[in-house]
């Protein structure tokens, strides 16, 4: 199975500075024959569903604001939040989906500075 | 308007079964891969099964390999989770979702706790 690692487990953040959290595969989800990067991310708020923010490590899902920003490729991916705002609070998974069982990440918990 | 409704939770003892549903609307089910998701209480997401538009391919994580059973109706756009045997580290939040990579409709969920 692919071990997914984020870091950090937490971080408080002040509002309109970045959030930064970092995503490691034990083994690289990208399919050298189409180039993709099989990852992607999501927003969990309390008591609320997973919702999807990237997918194809930097694609954004429609309605996610561009404040979010997704990248990396192989092992190692990033989410970005430029400017936190308070909606933002929540846990943020990756997901990798390169192969079956398709395994997420522990989870970033962002609050407010 | 993309529609999943999750039923069928509830309290059940070990070794007991339950059997979840998914009722799906707003899109052509039958053109879609589906999945469950599961979420212990006040854990991350684990990845439980999924099948293929017309049942051909299924595939589950391991803990709950000749356990848990996912089928579909396409007929009334359904998608079912049979789980036996259950256990006390089966107790979480079930979603229901679409799509063989990632997923990008969710249910709400439903819980199932396992407990005597």
């Amino acid at each position: 199975d692919i071990v997914m690692t984020q870091s950090p487990d937490s971080l408080a953040v002040s509002l309109g500075e970045r959030a930064t959290i970092t995503c490691k595969s034990s083994r690289s989800v990208l399919d050298s024959s189409n180039s993709k990067n099989y990852l992607a991310w999501y927003q969990q708020k309390p008591g609320q569903p997973p919702k999807l923010l990237f997918y194809w490590a930097s694609t954004r899902e429609s309605g996610v604001p561009d404040r979010f920003s997704g990248s990396g490729s192989g092992t190692d991916f990033t989410l970005t939040i430029s400017s936190l705002q308070a909606e933002d609070v929540a846990v943020y998974y990756c997901h990798q989906y390169y192969n079956t069982p398709r395994t997420f990440g522990q989870g970033t918990k962002v609050e407010i500075k | 308007e993309v529609q999943l409704v999750e039923s069928g939770g509830g309290l059940v003892q070990p070794g007991g079964s339950l059997r979840l549903s998914c009722a799906a609307s707003g899109f052509i089910f039958n053109k879609y891969w589906m999945t469950w998701v599961r979420q212990a209480p006040g854990k991350g997401l684990e990845w439980v099964a999924n099948t293929k538009e017309d049942e051909s391919e299924k595939y589950y994580v391991d803990s709950v390999k000749g356990r848990f059973t996912i089928s579909r109706d396409n007929a009334r756009n359904l998608l079912y989770l049979q789980m036996n045997s259950l256990r006390a580290e089966d107790t979480a939040v079930y979603y229901c979702a679409t799509g063989v990579y990632y997923f990008d409709h969710w249910g709400q969920g439903t819980l199932v706790t396992v407990s005597s």
